[in-house]
């Protein structure tokens, strides 16, 4: 049973086009996040959901959209692609009311933009 | 401005060797985690530090929380090439919103048989 799974993999697309990135959850975990790792292995926030709740939203281009239907699940449209835009998505969740817990990070989704 | 600072950037050691790695800020942090990323894969919560002055151990690997609660250490024993991995230190700043961290740029590690 895979705690934080996000979907696709390893995604591949021209310039210009719309994608989309999908996480879920099953930890039961109250807060979903979406993390970008650079070339040299940065990991930068770019969204928090709270309980479906946007509670981070980092300096992000408007082309990026978070949307969390429901406290499990979180998902990532990118408008426009740009070449920059290249780089792994990581999906994480973590509890952070009551007794709190580190993030459990998916395995990641490697972005590029031909 | 990196938050947390971490040293040495890239460890390349031989099997049976010991090593040490670090995570410094000039801010306090309420906790620090560390994280060990292998390739392909995202980042797998090792351990969390609370106490200033903590140590903790995990099989080979201490972990150490600086009594200012500004620093973090990371102590590998014999590394072994299953040790190989990007570590990465975390933690949630003063004031930083709702389960916010902020990472470290790691270290890589390799670990040769």
């Amino acid at each position: 049973d895979t705690a934080v799974s996000q979907t696709p993999k390893y995604l591949v697309t021209q310039m210009g086009n719309d994608k989309s990135i999908k996480c879920e959850q099953n930890l039961g975990h109250d807060t979903m996040y979406w993390y970008k790792q650079d070339s040299k292995k940065f990991l930068k926030i770019m969204f928090s959901y709270n309980n479906k709740e946007l509670i981070i939203n980092e300096t992000v281009p408007n082309r990026f959209s978070p949307k969390s239907p429901d406290k499990a699940h979180l998902n990532l449209h990118i408008n426009s692609l740009e070449l920059g835009d290249s780089a792994v998505y990581f999906c994480a969740s973590s509890q952070v009311q009551g007794r709190t817990s580190g993030y459990t990070f998916g395995s990641g989704t490697r972005l590029t933009v031909v | 401005t990196q938050l947390l600072e971490q040293s040495p950037q890239f460890l390349s050691i031989q099997e049976g060797e010991n090593l040490t790695v670090y995570c410094n800020s000039s801010s306090v942090f309420s906790s620090l985690q560390w994280y060990r990323q292998e390739p392909g894969e995202g980042p797998v919560l090792l351990v969390t530090v609370v106490t200033g002055g903590e140590v903790k151990k995990l099989k080979r690997l201490t972990f150490q929380f600086g009594d200012a609660r500004k620093d973090s250490s990371l102590h590998i024993t014999a590394a072994q090439p299953g040790d190989t991995g990007l570590y990465l230190c975390a933690g949630p700043n003063r004031g930083s919103t709702l389960g916010r961290l902020y990472f470290g740029r790691g270290t890589q590690l390799t670990v040769w048989p």
